[in-house]
């Protein structure tokens, strides 16, 4: 079975800080892992992927994350927040049916 | 090109009418899938759809749920007798194959009064 979890339901960083956002995952199989991100009033967007090749995946904004396999985590990560930054994050990890299974979000909030 | 779309982006309905809420998914793409989003929680699988094949409605939570797509193009997914607890944002996704990103439409906010 696939499941995703994500620590911490909000987050608060101050602009310009480090941006971590934590997640978790159980697979049976080898994980394609996914962050997006939704923005107040708007469908969510995808900020990367893994699915097998670098550990290291760097995706929009200035975001990157890096799967452990070790750890089964992903955690997302951007060295300097901006107010922009400011949003509802989610982890999710593809199942063996096809299905894609969702973490119950981050939400995130930049002090300025 | 255009992304995903739903209608309507706003319901408000009686407890126990009947809705139906469409999706547009972006052309070419050949899987379809509907979410769930309660208030402050995840997104809940609830049906997905690839091609022709027969669709994989494991996540539909009760038989007033169903949902249905011709071919590669428009779905509606439709809830029969709707309860309070069905009041939920209900999203849908499309992409080009399997395992591939997901591209989200906005939503269609549903209330249940």
């Amino acid at each position: 079975a696939q499941s995703v979890t994500q620590l911490g339901s909000h987050v608060s960083v101050s602009e310009g800080a480090l941006v971590l956002l934590r997640c978790n995952y159980s697979s049976s199989v080898p994980p394609y892992l996914f962050w997006y991100v939704q923005y107040p009033n708007q469908g969510l967007q995808l900020l990367l992927k893994y699915t097998s090749a670098a550990t290291l995946v760097k995706g929009i904004n200035g975001f990157e994350a890096e799967f452990k396999k070790s750890e089964t985590s992903f955690h997302l990560t951007k060295p300097s927040a901006h107010m922009s930054d400011a949003a509802e994050y989610f982890c999710a990890v593809r199942g063996t049916g096809n299905q894609f299974y969702f973490g119950t979000g981050t939400s995130l909030t930049v002090i300025p | 090109g255009a992304g995903v779309s739903q209608s309507p982006s706003n319901k408000v309905t009686e407890k126990g009418k009947d809705v139906e809420l469409r999706c547009d998914p972006i052309s070419g793409h050949t899987a379809l899938y509907w979410y769930r989003q309660r208030l402050g929680q995840g997104l809940e699988f609830l049906i997905y759809f690839q091609g022709n094949s027969a669709p994989d409605k494991s996540g539909l939570p009760s038989d007033r749920f169903s949902a249905e797509r011709t071919g590669e193009s428009v779905s509606t997914l439709t809830i029969q007798r709707t309860q309070q607890e069905d009041s939920a944002v209900y999203l849908c996704a499309s992409s080009s194959r399997l395992a591939d990103t997901q591209y989200f439409g906005p939503g269609t906010r549903l209330t249940v009064l």
